[in-house]
């Protein structure tokens, strides 16, 4: 079993640029989160997913939007990338109270 | 204003030195859970506690949820080099996580 995966695992975009951010799990999960993590922040939840085709707004969801239309899949977008957007990117996926963590996404937005 | 506040929010020890950290709030909590960050890597679930006044103990590790279940404190004994790293307290609210902001803790050999 892989987990989960996520990719990229590095992206440097200019300001106004937008991506998708892949996440992916095979353990069969209904729970799955989106976070970024910024230097003294902690983690902050910025969507998260019930089940397939649900979606959710969490702590900072301004900027990103998501979609999940397969039920192992997450995917995060920026429509429109700012520098404050410039984070390390989180995915997980949970059964019950435990979250499983993707290897994250380094994003610079210059 | 942060739901969890962690402290110290850096330390450094040396070798075979006994160290604990704390997470408190000022809300109470169903469950409180500890997970480990490593350098480049995601959270791993370390322990998650539920009743208060509980202790968890995993090898050198020792987890207590506090008795009004506000806070919880993680201390390790005869830290080892392989102990580095980020460790984040965290509790589910509803189909929520919410995290502290962390505490780095480096091992000296």
């Amino acid at each position: 079993n892989a987990g989960v995966t996520q990719t990229p695992k590095f992206r440097v975009l200019k300001t106004g640029q937008s991506m998708t951010l892949l996440c992916a799990q095979d353990m069969n999960h209904e729970y799955m989160y989106w976070y970024r993590q910024d230097p003294g922040m902690g983690l902050r939840l910025i969507h998260y997913s019930v089940g397939e085709g649900t979606t959710a707004k969490g702590e900072v969801p301004d900027g990103y939007n998501v979609s999940r239309l397969k039920k192992q899949n997450f995917l995060l977008g920026l429509e429109s990338a700012a520098p404050s957007q410039t984070s390390v990117y989180f995915c997980a996926s949970s059964s019950f109270l435990e979250q499983y963590f993707g290897p994250g996404t380094r994003l610079t937005v210059t | 204003t942060q739901l969890l506040e962690q402290s110290p929010q850096f330390l450094s020890i040396q070798e075979g030195e006994n160290l604990t950290v704390y997470c408190n709030s000022s809300s109470v909590f169903s469950s409180l859970q500890w997970y480990r960050q490593e350098p480049g890597e995601g959270p791993v679930l370390l322990v998650t506690v539920v009743t208060g006044g509980e202790v968890k103990k995993l090898k050198r590790l020792t987890f207590q949820f506090g008795d009004a279940r506000k806070d919880s404190s993680l201390h390790i004994t005869a830290a080892q080099p392989g102990d580095t790293g980020l460790y984040l307290c965290a509790v589910p609210t509803g189909n929520q996580f919410y995290f502290g902001t962390g505490t780095s803790l480096t091992v000296i050999p």
